[in-house]
Order: C-alpha cells, then sequence, then structure tokens
C-alpha cells in the first residue's frame, strides 16, 4: 500500500517570502499522480497543484510550484511571494488509478497535512 | 449552486439518532468519494462510487451507510453512531475524463456524536 509522509506538522512564513513543504511517498509503481491541496480554515478542500509522474518537468501554478524528484520519491511544493491568504492546512496526496468497470476513478491517500502560517 | 455542496454543514446527534448526511455535485463527474477527517490523522477514505456502483468500502463500521440514488447526488446514513465519530465528513467528486482524476471537494459536514 501507499504511504504519504510529510514531515512538518507546521511551518510560519513571512508574507511576501518563500516557503517549501515537504512530503514524500512510498510506493511500488511507476505511473501515478501526486497533488498538493488547500485547506483554508474555511475547510473547503482546494486543489493546488497535480504532477504526472511520468512527466520529469515540475509542475508551476502562478506562485505555487513543484520539486518533483521521482528516485527519491518526494514531492515538496513550494510558495513564492507568501500572501495572508495563503495561510492553511496544506495536504500531499498520492494517486492510485483503479479500474471499475472500464471506468477509472481516482483513489488518493493523503499525507498527515502541514498548517502553515503566513506573519504580516 | 456550482462545484459540489453538502448539507447539513453541522450535525449534532445522539447516539441513538438516525441522520444522513447529503452531497450534490454539480460538475458532471462520474465518481462520488466519503472521507472521515479527524483532528491529527489523515483524511480517511471511506466509501467510493463510481457510476453508481459502490466500488470501494474501507472496512468501514456497518453504521455509517452509503447510498448513490444517481451520479449527482450521495447520501451517508448515520445510526447508533458513537463519540469517536465524530469527525469532519468531506464529499468529493471526479471524472475519468480528465486523466488526473482529481477530485474537487465540498465543504464538509462537521459532525459531533454526544
Amino acid at each position: 500500500a501507499q504511504t504519504v509522509t510529510q514531515s512538518q506538522p507546521e511551518m510560519s512564513v513571512q508574507e511576501a517570502e518563500t516557503v517549501t513543504l515537504s512530503c514524500t511517498y512510498d510506493t511500488s509503481e511507476s505511473d501515478y499522480y501526486l497533488f498538493w491541496y488547500k485547506q483554508p480554515p474555511s475547510r473547503q478542500m482546494i486543489l493546488v497543484i497535480r504532477q504526472e509522474a511520468y512527466k520529469q518537468q515540475n509542475a508551476t501554478e502562478n506562485r505555487f510550484s513543484v520539486n518533483f524528484q521521482k528516485a527519491a520519491k518526494s514531492f515538496s511544493l513550494k510558495i513564492s511571494d507568501s500572501q495572508l491568504g495563503d495561510a492553511a492546512m496544506y495536504f500531499c496526496a498520492y494517486r492510485s488509478a483503479i479500474n471499475a468497470g472500464g471506468t477509472s476513478y481516482g483513489k488518493l491517500t493523503f499525507g498527515q497535512g502541514t498548517i502553515l502560517t503566513v506573519h504580516p | 449552486e456550482t462545484g459540489v455542496t453538502q448539507t447539513p454543514r453541522h450535525l449534532v446527534m445522539g447516539m441513538t439518532n438516525k441522520k444522513s448526511l447529503k452531497c450534490e455535485q454539480h460538475l458532471g463527474h462520474n465518481a462520488m468519494y466519503w472521507y472521515k477527517q479527524s483532528a491529527k490523522k489523515p483524511l480517511e477514505l471511506m466509501f467510493v462510487y463510481s457510476l453508481e456502483e459502490r466500488v470501494e468500502n474501507n472496512s468501514v463500521p456497518s453504521r455509517f451507510s452509503p447510498e448513490c440514488p444517481n451520479s449527482s447526488h450521495l447520501f451517508l446514513h448515520l445510526h447508533t453512531l458513537q463519540p469517536e465519530d465524530s469527525a469532519l465528513y468531506l464529499c468529493a467528486s471526479s471524472s475519468d475524463s480528465s486523466s488526473y482524476n482529481e477530485q474537487f471537494f465540498g465543504p464538509g459536514t462537521r459532525l459531533t456524536v454526544l
């Protein structure tokens, strides 16, 4: 079974600075997907960024980027120019693809989460 | 309404009550999920429905009973719950039209069992 580990329960950053959240995972599969989700105090889980394992280029979404190291099974999230609205719990997630009746659906395995505080 | 909605947002119930959580997705997705989020624990997948068929049941106690009457609606029927079942229950949906099959989440129902 896959496992996802986020070793930083809490992180903090000054507004406008850069912060990196770490995530490692364990799998025997060669093809999979990785995600970072953000859960602000309002509780709505929002997809931040996604990465395909067979793409070597690191995904980027505006101020959010990842450092995907497949051999090391590491998938860290970098937030540049941090804003107060970035304060949230961040979850790293691994997706296994499972086929059911010809339709695939995404089974996600989540890490424990990292609480990010942004100081003004 | 857009995205994934859940009702109620908050629920307090006694151990002998019967209640239901409702989830509705307005995204045209074909898979729906129930997760349990407890404090200091990773999200736990409870059930998965793909094309209205239950395809995953992760050893969830029978006091939780899911129902998926169509591809847009998902229910979680609750009966004789325990205090340790108090948690945030999240619903999500996804579509296999996207290779990522990313899941879109609802705002959750905060459940307290007295």
